[in-house]
Order: structure tokens, then sequence, then C-alpha cells
């Protein structure tokens, strides 16, 4: 079974940093690969996705992520924050053509002014 | 995420009461997916359906938890004799064919057990 693991909890940035936030995954193959932000009292919003290709995939809100083999892993950027960045992320993955995804635990970014 | 629509929002039952939560998904789409949400923790899969199917059910607790998708009207998430541990964001999401991804997702129910 796939599993996804976010390392970070918590993470504190000031305005105008950059950020990366990591997620690494368990899938026997190629999975699907997604990013999601979620404000608070509110539902997921789809940032990007992997499904193949380009190993680069740009997202909204100026947000990109890397897929590396190698190392499991599908981390998300952002060369600058802004103060409405602040929320919950989560790395997800999904098995092609299986339809549910499974979650990490999500990662709090902080942004400090 | 207007598409999909979850109601109510908010639902407050006491323990031993039932708890039903609707979802709509986007128009066109004829797959519904329950996911849960623990306080501080990720979103879990509950169930998979299609309408009037049960496609994957490998998330759900064994007791008091059912689930439907009628050919007419929302999906409808029901727990029976709601426990202080079912306080938890119940989110549907739903796709177009089978198995798509991504799902598109609702705003969620927030479930709270007095």
């Amino acid at each position: 079974a796939q599993s996804v693991t976010q390392p970070d909890i918590h993470i504190t940035v000031s305005e105008g940093a950059s950020l990366e936030l990591r997620c690494n995954y368990s899938y026997g193959a190629t999975p699907y690969l997604f990013w999601y932000v979620q404000s608070p009292g509110q539902g997921l919003q789809l940032l990007l996705k992997y499904f193949s290709g380009d190993t680069l995939v740009q997202g909204i809100k100026g947000f990109e992520a890397e897929f590396k083999r190698s190392q499991s892993s599908f981390n998300l950027r952002k060369p600058s924050v802004h103060w409405s960045d602040a929320a919950e992320y989560f790395c997800a993955v999904g098995v092609p053509n299986a339809g549910k995804s499974t979650f990490g635990d999500g990662t709090t970014l902080t942004v400090k002014p | 995420n207007a598409g999909v629509m979850q109601n109510p929002r908010h639902l407050v039952r006491r323990r031993g009461q039932e708890a039903r939560l609707r979802c709509s998904p986007m128009k066109g789409h004829s797959h519904v997916y329950w996911y849960r949400q623990l306080p501080e923790e990720g979103l879990k899969f509950m169930v998979y359906l299609q309408k009037e199917n049960i496609i994957d059910e490998s998330g759900m607790p064994k007791e008091r938890f059912s689930a439907e998708f009628p050919k007419e009207g929302p999906s409808i998430l029901r727990i029976q004799q709601v426990v202080r541990g079912d306080s938890a964001a119940y989110f549907c999401a739903s796709s177009p064919l089978a198995g798509d991804q991504p799902q598109h997702f609702g705003d969620g129910t927030r479930l709270s057990i007095l």
C-alpha cells in the first residue's frame, strides 16, 4: 500500500523568504502526486499535480514541485512567500486509476511579517 | 470548491444520536469519495461510491458507519450512535470518471459530538 510522509509538522518563515515543504512517498511504481492547501475551516484546494512527464511541475499561486524518483520525494517550493500563504499543506499520492488518494499528516506554515 | 456541495457545514450531535452528512458532487460527476480528517491529522480515505454501488469501503469503520449514493439525490454518510471519537471534519470529493484523479473536494462538514 502507498504511504506519504511529511517530515515537518510546523514551519515558520518570514514574509518574502523562500519556502520548501518536504514530502516523501512510498509506492512500487510511479504514482500520481498532489499538493493541496487548506485554510482554517475550509476544504482543500489543489495547488499542483504530477502524473508523468516533466518532473518540475508548476502550480497556482507561484508554487512549484519537483518529482525525484531516486529520492521518492515531491517537495513543494515557492521563491517568496506571502502572508496569505499561511495555511496547512498536504501532500497526497494516488494510485493510477484506483480513485482514492492517501494523504500525509500535513505541514502547518506560519508566515512572520 | 463550490462545485462539490456538502451540508451541513457544521453539525452538533449528542452521544448516541445519528449523524447524516450529505454530499452533492459536481455536475457530471458520478463518483464520490468520503474522507475523514481528525484534529491535527491528514485526510483518511473512508469509502468510494459510484451511483448505487460501493466500489471501495476499505477505510470505513466496521460498525455504525454506512454510506450510500442513490440514483437520484446526494451521497449520504451516516453515522449511528455517535461517540466522542467521531468528532472530525468529513470531506467529500467527486470525479467524472472511475478512478480519475485528482478529485474535487467540498468544504467539509465539521461534526462535533457533545
